[in-house]
């Protein structure tokens, strides 16, 4: 069966100080990967999203970039963090897009 | 005019209660509705996936899509304690949104609590 990993599953940063949140799915090939931001009375917002290694589509121009350097890995990251960072970040994945997604447990970022 | 209205709650109902939970929209294009539960500090997990008008039963939930009026429901019947959570719609059209990805538009969720 197919199992999402997402860490760590609490942050806490200062500001300026660079981000890396890890995502990994198992037991699928060639998934459809998301990063999603989720903000108290703001919803889900999707911030990248993945069909294939290497291939990243942005959505949200901001202080964030990610990677996908392995067919199975979706990377979030930031060189400096803003306090408007903070928020509770969810991966997800779905095998070709055309379904519901499967979220991760999500990684709760203060940004201090 | 935000693409997906769902109203944020909170909704408290006493147990054994059917609870009746709602989202609008106004892209006629939209085809997929799902619903997803989140329960707190974790990530949502999908309940219920349909295609066009209709209903669909599974066990105490029951997903509605009005397309007429573009407006969907889910129900849930014999409320517990262990469904307090909070419940998102999303739906998608059904063609790409370029770059190869079928794209989820999400509602921000209404709080559901049922007080035993």
């Amino acid at each position: 069966s197919q199992t999402i990993h997402q860490w760590p599953a609490t942050l806490v940063q200062p500001v300026g100080s660079p981000l890396s949140l890890e995502c990994t799915v198992e037991g699928t090939s060639n998934p459809n990967l998301y990063w999603y931001r989720q903000a108290a009375g703001r919803g889900l917002q999707l911030l990248f999203y993945s069909v294939g290694i290497g291939q990243i589509s942005s959505e949200v121009p901001q202080n964030l970039s990610a990677s996908r350097p392995q067919d199975r890995q979706f990377i979030l990251s930031s060189k400096k963090l803003l306090l408007s960072d903070s928020g509770f970040y969810l991966c997800a994945w779905s095998p070709t897009g055309a379904e519901g997604y499967t979220f991760g447990s999500g990684t709760r970022l203060t940004v201090v | 005019q935000k693409e997906v209205e769902q109203d944020p709650g909170p909704l408290s109902v006493p147990e054994g209660a059917i609870v009746s939970l709602n989202c609008t929209y106004s892209n006629s294009a939209f085809q997929y509705f799902m619903w997803y539960r989140q329960y707190s500090r974790k990530g949502p997990e999908l309940l219920m996936y349909t295609y066009s008008s209709g209903n669909k039963e599974d066990g105490r939930f029951t997903a509605q899509v009005d397309k007429s009026s573009k407006y969907i429901s889910l129900f849930i019947r014999d409320s517990q304690p262990s469904d307090s959570a909070t419940y998102l719609c999303a739906m998608r059209s059904s063609g790409y949104s370029g770059a190869g990805s079928y794209q989820l538009t999400f509602g921000k969720g209404t709080k559901l609590s049922v007080i035993p």
